[in-house]
């Protein structure tokens, strides 16, 4: 199947600093990457849609500003957290859509980011 | 609103059946998925149903009844290490994947 990387896998930062996580689809050309944040015992809440060489669709209260997104390739969508704070610890997720739009099923193995 | 269903926790025993239902209202649709998630790591695919019936695939099955609104995951034989949450998602009319809160698996020796 599909393979999806997610780099890094745990991220401690200082409050105010920024983070950069990295999704890459190894195997196929991604034209469409989706980011999820999950806080503990909770389901997956989807913050944005980002597709290749476009701006993300945000969901609705997802700060735009506070979290970057850039598709610049078919293969590579990062999301930058700026300005971190205690409460954007959670562990966040990326999936990557595969060429058979019906089978999105391939996620990057998370990001598990505190903020200390 | 869109909105799914499922049990936030069950309970089973090693070797045992469980049946894990999810019942779903979306605007659309557009298939079934389940996934697994082992606490801290990301979900893992198991099945996708957009057809009625039953999709076996090994010790899982997956069935869904679209008219009712309902799917259910049947996992046999059930070992030690499907101790995990399982994710119940449809895709709506926009391709959007709506999840619902996961049913927690506790499987007992």
């Amino acid at each position: 199947g599909a393979v999806v990387s997610q780099h890094p896998s745990r991220v401690i930062c200082k409050s105010g600093t920024s983070v950069k996580i990295e999704c890459r689809s190894l195997d196929f050309q991604a034209t469409t990457m989706f980011w999820y944040r999950q806080f503990p015992k909770q389901s997956l809440m989807l913050m944005a849609t980002s597709n290749e060489g476009s701006k993300a669709t945000y969901e609705q209260g997802v700060e735009k500003d506070k979290f970057l997104i850039n598709h610049a390739s078919l293969t590579l969508s990062t999301l930058t957290v700026t300005s971190a704070h205690p409460e954007d610890s959670s562990f966040y997720i990326c999936s990557a859509r595969a060429p058979d739009r019906n089978t999105e099923a391939f996620f990057g193995q998370g990001t598990r980011l505190t903020v200390v | 609103g869109q909105n799914i269903d499922q049990p936030t926790e069950m309970t089973a025993t090693e070797g045992a059946i469980v049946q894990i239902n999810c019942t779903y209202q979306t605007s659309g649709f557009n298939g079934l998925f389940w996934y697994q998630q082992h606490a801290g790591e990301a979900p893992t695919f198991l099945s996708y149903n957009v057809l009625d019936g039953l999709e076996e695939k090994g010790r899982f099955s997956s069935f869904l009844s679209r008219s009712k609104g309902y799917s259910y995951l049947l996992l046999k034989e059930l070992q030690m290490k499907d101790s995990a949450s399982y994710l119940c998602a449809v895709m709506d009319s926009n391709y959007q994947l709506i999840w619902g809160a996961g049913t927690k698996l506790i499987i007992k020796p």
